[in-house]
């Protein structure tokens, strides 16, 4: 069975400081890896994927992702953070083929001015 | 492209009557799933659909609920009767295999927030 963990319920960070938010896989196969945000009353937004070729993938917002394969991770990053970054952040995953993504718990993300 | 679109946005409802979520996916989309979002679960697959045919649903967490897609533009999530531990924002999404396969990502709807009395 497909799994993903984010460790931190919340990570706060400086407006202009680099941020991360962590995300690790558990999948047997391939992982297709995302990330989505959800601002306040809103659904998620694709921000970004994985799905092979290129380690560093690059998304929406200025926002990229890392995939890790021996340390099966996918941690989204920020070299400068935004006050308007401060949303809800989930990682995804599904096995190859049209399995649907299996969602972490989520991330709230902070930015303080 | 005016995204998925799921009505209504808040329901209030007393415990033991009937709630219909209805949920427009993008056009063209083969791929419609519902999910549930709470505090204490995170979200949660309930069933997805392909095609307009179920393909999935031991996400449902009860008898109580039942999803229909009776064509490509239109799925409704019933809950009959409601608890107030339905209490959720529930989400529609959709998807488009037909060009990136596996590549594709979800649309997801701005949810309907229920709310159980």
């Amino acid at each position: 069975a497909q799994s993903v963990a984010q460790p931190e319920d919340q990570v706060n960070v400086a407006e202009g400081n680099p941020l991360t938010v962590k995300c690790t896989y558990s999948v047997s196969g391939n992982p297709y890896l995302f990330w989505y945000v959800q601002y306040p009353n809103r659904g998620l937004q694709f921000l970004l994927k994985y799905i092979t070729g290129d380690n560093l993938v690059k998304g929406s917002y200025g926002f990229e992702a890392e995939f890790n394969k021996s340390q099966t991770s996918f941690h989204l990053k920020k070299p400068s953070a935004l006050v308007s970054d401060s949303a809800l952040y989930f990682c995804a995953v599904r096995v190859s083929g049209n399995t649907p993504l299996v969602f972490g718990k989520g991330t709230r993300l902070s930015v303080i001015a | 492209d005016a995204g998925v679109i799921q009505s209504p946005r808040h329901e209030v409802t007393e415990m033991g009557q009937e709630v219909t979520l209805r949920c427009k996916p993008i056009s063209g989309h083969d791929y419609l799933f519902w999910y549930r979002q709470t505090m204490m679960r995170g979200l949660e697959l309930l069933i997805y659909f392909n095609n307009n045919v179920p393909i999935d649903d031991s996400g449902m967490p009860e008898d109580r609920f039942s999803a229909k897609m009776p064509n490509a533009s239109f799925s409704t999530l019933k809950i009959q009767p409601s608890e107030p531990r339905d209490s959720a924002v529930y989400f529609c999404a959709s998807r488009d295999t037909s060009g990136q396969g596996a590549n594709s990502p979800l649309h997801f709807g701005n949810g309907t927030r229920l709310t159980v009395t």
